[in-house]
């Protein structure tokens, strides 16, 4: 098994553009979230899907977020316009309903 | 307030000290609980699920008490390689549920 995988690992953009985020979850795994990480304010859930719906979107930021699951095996989360507030690292994380797999997480730098 | 707070860290202890990790959480309908670890610059993983009679792996335990909201880990005997972050896990709500991170605690073991 692959885990969960999530592209590009790393991103340098120059803020006002288009950042898009993505994850393949672990094929069987009926959740899918997504968080960001900081130092200052730790891992914060953005949004998470379960059966490809979106269940609870609070945590997204701003209009500037959104995010998508067309389907089971894949999501993704679009930042646009980007800010240089927005630079973080990004997890996608699934799960069974007993344990949540993280991907390596793509680290965001807007300059 | 946030839902699950953690100690603040650093922790730095010396080899073979026995360490504890504190965790409340704010939501009564929370349903299961866990610890994950984070290595610096990794992605968190799964440490432990935290069952409501207390349980033990190895030189883990961990404990909760749900009519306190409160949720513990201890770590006995501490190895160089238990230098980590240590985050309180709370899964929300029955529709695959929504994880919500506490801050996390730092430990540092040193020689």
């Amino acid at each position: 098994d692959a885990g969960v995988i999530q592209s590009p690992r790393h991103e340098v953009t120059e803020m006002g553009q288009e950042v898009t985020l993505r994850c393949k979850p672990i094929s069987g795994h009926n959740s899918l979230f997504w968080y960001r990480q900081t130092m200052m304010r730790g891992l914060e859930l953005l949004i998470y899907f379960n059966n490809n719906v979106p269940i609870d979107d609070s945590g997204m930021p701003e209009d500037r977020f959104s995010a998508k699951m067309p389907n089971a095996s894949f999501s993704t989360l679009k930042i646009q316009p980007s800010e240089p507030r927005d630079s973080a690292v990004y997890f996608c994380a699934s799960s069974t309903a007993v344990r949540a797999f993280f991907g390596q997480g793509t680290r965001l730098t807007v300059v | 307030r946030k839902e699950v707070e953690q100690d603040p860290g650093p922790f730095n202890v010396p080899e073979g000290a026995t360490v504890a990790f504190n965790c409340t959480y704010s939501n009564s309908a929370s349903q299961s609980f866990f610890w994950y670890r984070q290595d610096c610059r990794k992605e968190p993983k799964l440490l432990m699920s935290v069952y409501s009679s207390g349980n033990e792996d190895g030189r883990f335990t961990a404990q909760l008490n749900r009519a306190s909201q409160y949720i513990s880990l201890l770590i006995r005997d501490s190895k160089l390689s238990d230098s980590a972050t240590y985050l309180c896990v709370v899964n929300i709500g029955n529709q695959g549920g929504k994880l919500i991170f506490g801050q996390g605690t730092e430990l540092s073991v040193k020689p």
